[in-house]
């Protein structure tokens, strides 16, 4: 089963724009992690968010965890034309290690 | 460093056939964890193997098993295949079992008709 909901479920904006997705989640967690997809393909690790952690950065991606809500954002600054992918939240249902439980994602397009 | 791998890429099998699915983890890490994509969906938990034995199992049937060898790559074997088991199969590595970042393998795009 699904453990992350992300929203919205598409994207679209042009180069330069801000990307804002949200995820969330409905049990406990020990940490939150989102994931990059291109085209089918395998999972890009972007950022880890532990859950005594409020907001965490990487380069153009700033994520945001609210606990007491269940959720959280991720935010792409400055979009590029190569960050158009899916985007995945998953978690670790507050166990660690074993599952990773991924939502449904983010579809983003971004266009020149 | 060398990252992890499957294959095949794509496959294509028939109703009622069995299939095997290939992993080759990235160096250095000693736990296998597989997780089944369908289209439009993210990827759902199969099972995780640690040291060649199971270590944790999602919400599949048995006729979905696995193993893992002494240098750590996987296999991934589902019996009497189903229309609904088409879907992209992805292999992650990890360090640890307990290790909370994962990295995942391209895939393996399986076609059941």
């Amino acid at each position: 089963s699904q453990q992350g909901e992300e929203d919205p479920q598409a994207l679209s904006i042009q180069e330069g724009e801000n990307a804002t997705m949200n995820c969330s989640y409905k049990t406990s967690i020990n940490n939150l992690q989102w994931y990059r997809q291109n085209s089918g393909r395998g999972l890009v690790h972007l950022i880890l968010i532990r859950s005594n952690e409020r907001e965490k950065h990487s380069g153009r991606l700033r994520v945001t965890l609210d606990t007491s809500k269940k959720s959280s954002s991720l935010l792409i600054t400055a979009s590029r034309a190569a960050d158009t992918a899916s985007y995945f939240c998953a978690t670790d249902g507050g166990q660690a290690g074993t599952a990773l439980i991924f939502g449904k994602g983010t579809t983003l397009s971004v266009s020149s | 460093e060398t990252g992890v791998t499957q294959s095949p890429t794509h496959l294509i099998k028939t109703r009622g056939q069995q299939v095997t699915l290939r992993c080759s983890s990235q160096s250095g890490h000693n736990t296998v964890s597989w997780y089944q994509q369908a289209l439009g969906q993210g990827p759902q938990f199969i099972f995780q193997y640690y040291r060649e034995e199971e270590n944790g199992r999602g919400n599949f049937p048995p006729r979905f098993s696995g193993l893992q060898f002494p240098n750590y790559s996987s296999e991934l074997n589902v019996n009497a295949l189903e229309l609904d088991d088409s879907a992209l199969y992805l292999c992650a590595s990890s360090l640890r079992p307990t290790s909370y970042e994962q990295y995942f393998g391209p895939g393996t795009r399986l076609t059941v008709t």
